[in-house]
């Protein structure tokens, strides 16, 4: 079965640090992969999208993800953590079916402190 | 384009109302979806269209009804609402040319 699974919970990153927030899929065919950011009392924003080619993506708010097949990993980075970026942080996965929903992982809540 | 717009933001209902949950896009995309969101279970999926007039449940479809008569509108209803089913509704659609989803702003529900 398709699975996504997002290790942390939550993570506190001070502001200026860098930030990694994991990402583990469980997929039959190729996976398509995103990430998703959810500010506080708001809707899910797409941050990137993986789909083929380079392996490394870059999105929206400096965010960037690296797709490594072999360890079924899609992992998001930056390099440098502003206030803004606390939010929850969603992983998902999908198939090369436009018509089969996505899997999303339970998300991991950032915290940004000074 | 408004995008995907949903109607109630905030709804507060007995256990036993029902209502309707409005979702509606302008951007013509076939596919559209409900999940619904509480702490620490991520998004689960209510339900998903992949055009007018098909649906299908997904992960919790129990307790929930769906129609999509029309490409635009996707409304989600609650017959017979339970406390359970208190949490933050979200409604998103797909461009037929791409694989990911476009959320709406959300739906707070609260059964007391």
């Amino acid at each position: 079965a398709q699975s996504v699974t997002q290790p942390d919970i939550h993570i506190t990153v001070s502001e200026g640090a860098s930030l990694e927030l994991r990402c583990n899929y469980s997929y039959g065919a190729t996976p398509y992969l995103f990430w998703y950011v959810q500010s506080p009392g708001q809707g899910l924003q797409l941050l990137l999208k993986y789909f083929s080619g380079d392996t490394l993506v870059q999105g929206i708010k400096g965010f960037e993800a690296e797709f490594k097949r072999s360890q079924s990993s899609f992992n998001l980075r930056k390099p440098s953590v502003h206030w803004s970026d606390a939010a929850e942080y969603f992983c998902a996965v999908g198939s090369y079916s436009g018509n089969t929903p996505l899997v999303f992982g339970k998300g991991t809540r950032l915290s940004v402190i000074a | 384009n408004a995008g995907v717009t949903q109607t109630p933001k905030f709804q507060v209902l007995k256990t036993g109302q029902s209502m309707t949950l409005q979702c509606a896009q302008d951007m013509n995309h076939e596919y559209m979806s409900w999940y619904r969101q509480d702490p620490g279970m991520g998004l689960r999926l209510i339900h998903y269209s992949v055009g007018a007039g098909i649906t299908d449940q997904g992960e919790v479809p129990n307790g929930y009804n769906v129609s999509r008569s029309t490409t635009e509108d996707f409304p989600l209803r609650l017959l017979s609402a339970a406390p359970s089913q208190t949490s933050v509704y979200f409604c998103a659609s797909r461009p037929p040319t791409g694989l990911e989803e476009f959320f709406g702003p959300g739906t707070r529900l609260t059964v007391l």
